[in-house]
């Protein structure tokens, strides 16, 4: 089935430490997004690719990185620059170069703080 | 992107139609209504979307007033299942010329009750 798969569903960070979540996509999109949701708030946007090998910076892009060297991956560092890394982390796609903003989510990660 | 606003949470009997208010007053004349909800602890589901005509799909009715200042979400039989955050978006479509996300706020918080 197509679709989009984010792992692993639960994460857990220590002090100091780099996490990278995993985003997956064989839907043949081409933008790629990830958000940042806290509980009982809205998603804020962390980064967003249009295209492999390009990606910009969303509303709260820092203490994170990202890369997109694959169409159908995306995935997230939570760098130790991140002080407040609790959050439940979600992956967007969408295909590219049409006027529908159905975005198609993942599952979501939730990453916490030993 | 215009802002909208929500009601931060309704009740609904199951079975019932459930009517979901979005308010939109500064929406532009390109910009679309887009509606997502997000069952707890899962990414959220494309619904619908429109631009002035009434939409309808195997999900819901979107009805859009004539002068777009307020749109409503139509679940016309309301289980126990559609229990979720229901969010109104409005915004350029991706071609016209603005590059970026949607952005999605706190939502309606949609209880359907037994």
């Amino acid at each position: 089935d197509g679709g989009i798969t984010q792992s692993p569903k639960y994460l857990f960070r220590k002090e100091g430490q780099n996490v990278t979540l995993s985003c997956e996509q064989n839907l043949n999109h081409d933008a790629m997004y990830w958000y940042r949701q806290d509980p009982g708030q809205g998603l804020r946007l962390i980064y967003y690719s249009q295209i492999v090998n390009d990606f910009q910076k969303g509303d709260i892009a820092e203490g994170y990185s990202v890369s997109r060297e694959k169409k159908e991956s995306f995935p997230l560092t939570v760098t130790s620059a991140q002080k407040n890394p609790t959050a439940f982390y979600l992956c967007a796609s969408k295909p590219q170069g049409t006027t529908n903003e159905k975005l198609f989510f993942g599952s979501g990660t939730q990453l916490s703080v030993l | 992107d215009a802002k909208t606003t929500q009601p931060p949470s309704m009740d609904c009997a199951e079975g019932r139609a459930a009517n979901l208010p979005c308010n939109h007053s500064t929406i532009s004349g390109n910009e679309y209504v887009y509606w997502y909800r997000q069952i707890h602890s899962q990414g959220p589901q494309y619904i619908i979307h429109g631009l002035k005509n009434n939409e309808t799909n195997e999900m819901a009715s979107l009805i859009i007033t004539e002068d777009r200042k307020s749109s409503t979400l139509i679940l016309p039989h309301a289980t126990l299942r559609d229990t979720a955050v229901y969010y109104c978006i409005v915004r350029v479509p991706w071609g016209g010329g603005s590059q970026g996300n949607l952005i999605f706020g706190k939502g309606t918080k949609l209880s359907v009750k037994p």
